[in-house]
């Protein structure tokens, strides 16, 4: 079955960039996605790639995929205590013919002043 | 263009009652997906509607169900409660089904069990 797997936590200063890593196992993905979740919130959807690409840069958001390893990763520039929150990684994979969403558990970034 | 609107916020039940939650899609959406989110167990997909026939069911017991209406709100019904059931429920839409395309989360149902 799939399974996605990410760090727990990540701790960085103000200014900094912050790396957040994703492993997944389903080989067949279309999509990967990056969500953020606030203290009490739902979730943000921050940005997806497809499958076939290999990065994809929104202002201070860079995705890389690197496909043969199954591997995943947000980096934020200039990262701000705004930043601060859950982040998921989630697959778009099939199940019984249908394709749904299977998440990690999150990783929660920790921005200092 | 509104968000994904899920109501209420917040709900309190004791065991054995049963629960009702409600979730409109973004306007112009047909397929809304349900997750319960708990901190053991993280996100967990429930199932999904599209058109108002349910596409895709995750691995949860029968006491789970749910439905969507003509104007592609969907609500999703837990009976007999338990104390396990307390979570986060969240709906997300999207204009496609399945997740080919961008799934827009609503705010979420906080469930508490008691």
């Amino acid at each position: 079955g799939e399974d996605v797997e990410q760090s727990l936590f990540l701790s960085v200063r103000e200014g900094d960039s912050s790396v957040i890593n994703c492993t997944y196992t389903d080989s067949s993905s279309t999509y990967l996605y990056w969500y953020k979740q606030e203290p009490g919130a739902g979730l943000q959807l921050l940005t997806y790639i497809f499958s076939n690409m290999d990065m994809k840069q929104d202002q201070r958001l860079t995705v890389l995929l690197n496909k043969k390893d199954k591997h995943l990763s947000l980096r934020i520039a200039d990262t701000q205590t705004g930043d601060s929150a859950i982040y998921f990684c989630a697959e778009s994979a099939m199940n019984s013919g249908y394709s749904t969403l299977t998440f990690g558990k999150g990783t929660m970034l920790l921005v200092s002043p | 263009k509104a968000g994904v609107t899920q109501t209420p916020r917040y709900l309190i039940k004791t065991r054995g009652q049963q629960v009702t939650l409600s979730c409109s899609p973004i306007s112009g959406h047909r397929s809304v997906s349900w997750y319960q989110q708990t901190p053991g167990q993280g996100l967990q997909f429930l199932f999904e509607y599209f058109s108002e026939t349910q596409r895709n069911k995750g691995n949860f017991p029968g006491r789970f169900s749910g439905r969507q209406f003509s104007n592609s709100r969907s609500e999703m019904n837990v009976s007999t409660l338990e104390l396990g059931d307390s979570a986060l429920y969240l709906c997300a839409s999207s204009s496609i089904p399945g997740t080919g395309g961008e799934a827009f989360f609503g705010q979420g149902t906080r469930l508490t069990v008691v």
